[in-house]
């Protein structure tokens, strides 16, 4: 079975400062790696995903996650960040071949001004 | 696309009592999940439907847990005989099967609270 750790609960950051926000699995088998967001009073979406291929990953609103196989991570990050960024962020992985994905606690992202 | 939506939004009930909940998908979208989150917690998966077969449903809870998609459109589900345990927020998520990615678009969940 596959297993997500996001030692993080809290981030608190102020607005235009860099984020990172941590993400390890563990898993025997070959995995897919996903980041939801989940605004307030909204429910979660796909922020950015690992299926295959290069290592980092792009959102279209300024995240980006790499993929470390031999350190069994898939940490984000973003240069800067807004108040709009404000969220709860989850850190999910997958089975090859299964959709159904093991999501972490979350890791709350909070911006300051 | 209007999205995925779920009823209630919100529902207190008194413990040993029967709730169902209710979740329409996207429109085009064969795939339906069923997740379960608690406070401080992720997302936890319950159950799927591919059309109205359910395919997996060894991760209900409890025998006191069941789901449906009769025609393959909406689903329920249902919880009976409530705990206090069950407290929790009940999310739904659809899924069109297509090339090799099934991205799955969640609705805003039924918070649940049981006294």
């Amino acid at each position: 079975a596959q297993s997500v750790t996001q030692l993080d609960s809290q981030v608190p950051v102020f607005e235009e400062a860099p984020v990172e926000l941590r993400c390890n699995y563990s898993s025997s088998v070959s995995v897919y790696l996903f980041w939801y967001v989940q605004y307030p009073n909204q429910g979660l979406q796909l922020l950015l995903k690992y299926l295959s291929g290069s290592t980092l990953v792009e959102s279209i609103n300024g995240f980006e996650a790499e993929f470390n196989k031999s350190q069994t991570s898939f940490h984000l990050r973003k240069p800067s960040v807004h108040i709009s960024d404000t969220a709860e962020y989850f850190c999910a992985v997958s089975v090859r071949g299964s959709y159904i994905p093991t999501f972490g606690r979350g890791t709350s992202l909070i911006v300051h001004p | 696309d209007t999205g995925v939506s779920q009823d209630p939004r919100h529902k207190i009930t008194k413990r040993g009592q029967n709730v169902t909940f209710r979740c329409d998908p996207i429109s085009e979208h064969n795939r339906l999940y069923w997740y379960r989150q608690t406070l401080g917690q992720g997302p936890e998966f319950l159950t799927y439907f591919q059309n109205e077969a359910q395919l997996e449903k060894s991760r209900l809870l409890s025998d006191r847990f069941s789901a449906e998609r009769p025609k393959g459109s909406f689903s329920t589900l249902e919880i009976q005989r409530t705990e206090q345990g069950d407290s929790a927020m009940y999310l739904c998520a659809s899924s069109l099967i297509q090339g090799t990615f099934y991205e799955q678009y969640f609705g805003p969940g039924t918070r649940l609270t049981v006294t």
